[in-house]
């Protein structure tokens, strides 16, 4: 399978614990994005990278967010002390950017449940 | 600001037509697409406006008017597993795409 896969897919964690999400784009693809989605709403952007160079991170994203993609492939999410607030789907998005064109691809998401 | 409106829920019947609306304002524009999203998926890419007008494929349709800032998502021969959200975004001057909440369609028979 050559799409975009997310790990773990389901997380039921405590609230102050920390948490972490893997996502591994597809090979060739040089961009990597993260979102957040809550029923009824679109994808919320967090952050994202080209190849290793995180170029941007939303302002609504709190400092225990953190996100890496060592050497331009795989990436991690990280949430630290928890908050039930940040149940929520995460989705990882991977794209390969043109001149014209930018279809994003999406992983099966991570739904993570703060208790 | 950047911003992207689509309506909250559309119901249809099986077999007909139905139209979604989206309209946008955003810093620059690359292009616009449409996903589709089950309820517990990821979305699923359908289409891609770039110039104006109508591109087809198969059942679904997507439109675009870059001056009025306006497409539409047409969806002809509504089929019970086309119950769905269906999802407007931009593509800004960054590539990076802005999302709308999304469109919920309900199919009844």
């Amino acid at each position: 399978d050559t799409g975009v896969s997310q790990d773990p897919r389901h997380k039921i964690t405590k609230r102050g614990q920390n948490v972490t999400f893997r996502c591994d784009p597809i090979s060739e693809h040089n961009r990597l994005y993260w979102y957040r989605q809550t029923l009824g709403q679109g994808p919320e952007f967090l952050t994202y990278f080209q190849n290793e160079a995180q170029l941007e991170k939303s302002r609504l994203l709190s400092d225990r967010f953190s996100a890496e993609r060592p050497k331009g492939s795989f990436s991690t999410l990280e949430i630290q002390r928890t908050e039930q607030g940040d149940s929520a789907m995460y989705l990882c998005a991977s794209s390969l950017v043109s001149d014209t064109y930018n279809e994003q691809f999406f992983g099966p998401g991570t739904r993570l449940t703060v208790l | 600001g950047q911003n992207i409106d689509q309506p909250t829920e559309m119901t249809a019947t099986e077999g007909a037509i139905v139209q979604i609306n989206c309209t946008y304002q955003t810093s620059g524009f690359n292009g616009l697409f449409w996903y589709q999203q089950h309820a517990g998926e990821a979305p699923t890419f359908l289409s891609y406006n770039v110039l104006d007008g109508l591109e087809e494929k198969g059942r679904f349709s997507s439109f675009l008017s870059r001056s009025k800032g306006y497409s539409y998502l047409l969806l002809k021969e509504l089929q019970m597993k086309d119950s769905a959200s269906y999802l407007c975004a931009v593509s800004d001057s960054n590539y990076q795409l802005i999302w709308g909440a999304g469109t919920k369609l309900i199919i009844k028979p």
